[in-house]
């Protein structure tokens, strides 16, 4: 079965830092890997996707992500970390037509 | 275009009653998707539909769950008799034709208390 493992329930940057979440998965086929933000009492969305081609991908709100076959990781990464992301933020492998998802990383951002 | 919409977005009610949540998909959407997010967990699928018909409910506690979808379009998702364990939001999602990997669009979700 498929699934990812996210690395660190809560990550801490300050504003205009560097933001790392980590996202490794386990897949027996080749994934499509997903990662998507959740804003307080809303749902989630997309961020971006990985499904094949180019192994950098890039997303919305300056996100991008890069697939590594031989770590078995798509980490998510912003040069420049802004208060407005500050979320939570889920990974996620395709299985079948839907998603299992990671448990989650909280990002805080401070001043 | 107008996202996906659910109802209530509270909902608190006692163990062993029922309770019935509804989702309205984007329109034209072929796939609805509907989620378990357990507080400080990731969601966790519970049933997906394809138009009025159901791909994968596996996952679904089917003694006490069940779900529907009449005509394609809006769907409902009931508990009876509820648990404390079922505490949770319930999110809808939905996707364009399918069965594919395109993006899901999700809903604000219903944000369930078992007490």
């Amino acid at each position: 079965a498929q699934s990812v493992t996210q690395l660190g329930s809560h990550v801490s940057v300050s504003e205009g830092a560097l933001v790392l979440l980590r996202c490794n998965y386990s897949s027996s086929v080749p994934p499509y890997l997903f990662w998507y933000v959740q804003y307080p009492n809303q749902g989630l969305q997309l961020l971006l996707k990985y499904t094949t081609g180019a192994t950098l991908v890039k997303g919305i709100n300056g996100f991008e992500a890069e697939f590594k076959k031989s770590e078995t990781s798509f980490h998510l990464t912003k040069p420049s970390a802004h208060m407005s992301d500050a979320a939570e933020y889920f990974c996620a492998v395709n299985s079948g037509y839907a998603l299992n998802f990671g448990k989650g990383t909280s990002l805080l951002v401070t001043p | 275009e107008a996202g996906v919409a659910q109802s209530p977005r509270y909902k608190i009610i006692e163990k062993r009653q029922s309770v019935a949540f509804w989702c309205n998909p984007i329109s034209g959407h072929a796939t609805l998707y509907w989620y378990q997010q357990i507080l400080g967990q990731g969601p966790k699928l519970l049933i997906q539909f394809q138009n009025n018909g159901v791909v994968d409910d596996s996952q679904l506690p089917k003694d006490r769950f069940s779900a529907e979808r009449l005509k394609g379009v809006d769907s409902t998702l009931k508990i009876q008799p509820a648990k404390l364990e079922d505490s949770a939001v319930y999110l809808c999602a939905s996707s364009p034709s399918g069965p594919s990997l395109n993006e899901q669009f999700f809903g604000p979700g219903t944000r369930l208390t078992v007490l």
